[in-house]
């Protein structure tokens, strides 16, 4: 059983191109998290996806950034008209499907590395 | 909202000595749990023990422990018998119910001496 999958590993793009960042979670986890950490910081929350639906995207920022999870395929966190402010490494973690009183564990990738130049 | 403070920077032991890493937090919810990640350079996140806040037993986890306070919303780390393979960043975090996003403090860079 593979764990959490996030390619590429490091990602380079130039300010104004767009940057998409995919995130494979375990096998048979349903939801998956998406977080930034800046450089000397901890991880920030940017969004919560279950299948075909965002549960929580209250930190992620208002343009320019946005995620999926299709039915089919990886997450998806895709960044357009990247700026330099961009450059972080970005963290995919995914649990399993719910059940009431039981501590469902997240499982994190080994992250994607942007360089905005 | 949660937060979740850690206010050793930097943190440094001697291998087989014992250390303590601090963190408080602050949420006003009680169904919460509370975790340490360790981020070595490879920068994987790697779950190093977490507490359920209904259990007044601390956790253990081999050479980690912790003292967990509720009443005082602390959470500090023990390490006892450090090696240096322990060297690394550490992430206290919470999360509200069984199904939501961490909160982190901002870590503390453990290094670890021979």
């Amino acid at each position: 059983n593979a764990g959490v999958m996030q390619n590429p590993r490091h990602l380079v793009r130039r300010r104004g191109q767009e940057a998409r960042l995919r995130c494979s979670p375990m096998k048979g986890h349903s939801h998956v998290y998406w977080y930034r950490q800046l450089p000397e910081e901890g991880l920030k929350f940017m969004v919560y996806l279950q299948k075909e639906n965002i549960i929580d995207e209250s930190g992620m920022p208002k343009e320019r950034f946005s995620a999926e999870f299709p039915k089919e395929g990886p997450s998806i966190l895709r960044i357009q008209q990247v700026v330099r402010g961009d450059s972080a490494a970005y963290f995919c973690a995914s649990s399993p499907i719910l059940v009431i009183g039981m501590n469902t564990e997240a499982f994190f990738g080994q992250g994607t590395r942007l360089t905005v130049v | 909202a949660q937060t979740v403070t850690q206010s050793q920077p930097e943190m440094s032991v001697q291998e087989a000595e014992t250390v303590t890493l601090s963190c408080t937090y602050d949420t006003s919810e009680s169904d919460y749990y509370l975790f340490w990640y360790k981020q070595p350079p490879s920068r994987q996140m790697i779950l190093v023990i977490r507490q359920e806040a209904y259990k007044q037993q601390n956790a253990t986890e081999n050479r980690f422990s912790v003292n967990f306070q509720k009443a005082a919303k602390s959470f500090s780390l023990k390490i006892s018998d450090s090696q240096l393979g322990d060297a690394a960043m550490y992430f206290c975090a919470s999360r509200v119910g069984t199904a939501s996003k961490l909160t982190f403090g901002t870590g503390t860079r453990l290094q670890v001496t021979l």
